[in-house]
């Protein structure tokens, strides 16, 4: 149980386009849904907050405008990156937080802009 | 949050005990400590998470000192499919609460044959 999934698993694509990226729990309902940004040797960085229904909230420096999130049911989150260009390049992971209060992450999608 | 030290890497022998610590002095009294585990380019797998009582599931044992001031995670017999990167965060748990994860730079742990 308690399975993420992401969709594309890596994405490459030209410099102006916009590229969407899902999150999906597969077995459980999540009201609440993280999207997270990972750059080569670093650690996750979280980007923003995912409400079913509501507005996300973002982390302090993330522009929300590039990066619109979209959490339209209560097993999908959608994160649109706008006007890629590449130093949007990076490892993007979503997570889900199920009713026992834990966040289960899902696999992340490797986006190259080029 | 408060914030979490580990130990940037270690290296433990395959079929031993690896015990991962870590230290956590600015904790309050509604923070859970929970670990995560990433694989190379995957995301990040919960392992374990506890409040107050030392805490074991199929997959490793969490060991909280009674301030709770520390945590020891302990994979009691490593493969090679353990090397990973480990985090410890503290967060507070419940509903409406926010349940953000920050992430530290975490422990890479090699599982040497």
């Amino acid at each position: 149980g308690a399975v993420v999934s992401q969709h594309p698993s890596w994405v490459i694509c030209k410099s102006g386009t916009s590229v969407k990226i899902e999150c999906r729990s597969l077995d459980f309902q999540a009201t609440t849904m993280f999207w997270y940004r990972q750059f080569p040797k670093q650690s996750l960085m979280l980007m923003a907050t995912s409400n079913e229904g509501s507005k996300a909230t973002y982390e302090q420096g993330v522009e929300k405008d590039k990066f619109l999130i979209n959490h339209a049911s209560l097993t999908l989150s959608t994160l649109t990156v706008t006007s890629a260009h590449p130093e949007d390049s990076s490892f993007y992971i979503c997570s889900a937080r199920s009713y026992t209060d834990t966040q289960y992450f899902g696999p992340g999608t490797r986006l190259t802009v080029l | 949050d408060a914030k979490t030290t580990q130990p940037p890497s270690m290296d433990c022998a395959e079929g031993r005990a690896a015990n991962l610590p870590c230290n956590h002095s600015t904790i309050s009294g509604n923070e859970y400590v929970y670990w995560y585990r990433q694989i190379h380019s995957q995301g990040p797998q919960y392992i374990i998470h506890g409040l107050k009582n030392n805490e074991t599931n199929e997959m490793a044992s969490l060991i909280i000192t009674e301030d709770r001031k520390s945590s020891t995670l302990i994979l009691p017999h490593a493969t090679l499919r353990d090397t990973a990167v480990y985090y410890c965060i503290v967060r507070v748990g419940g509903a409406n609460t926010g349940n953000q994860f920050y992430f530290g730079t975490g422990t890479s742990l090699t599982v040497i044959p």
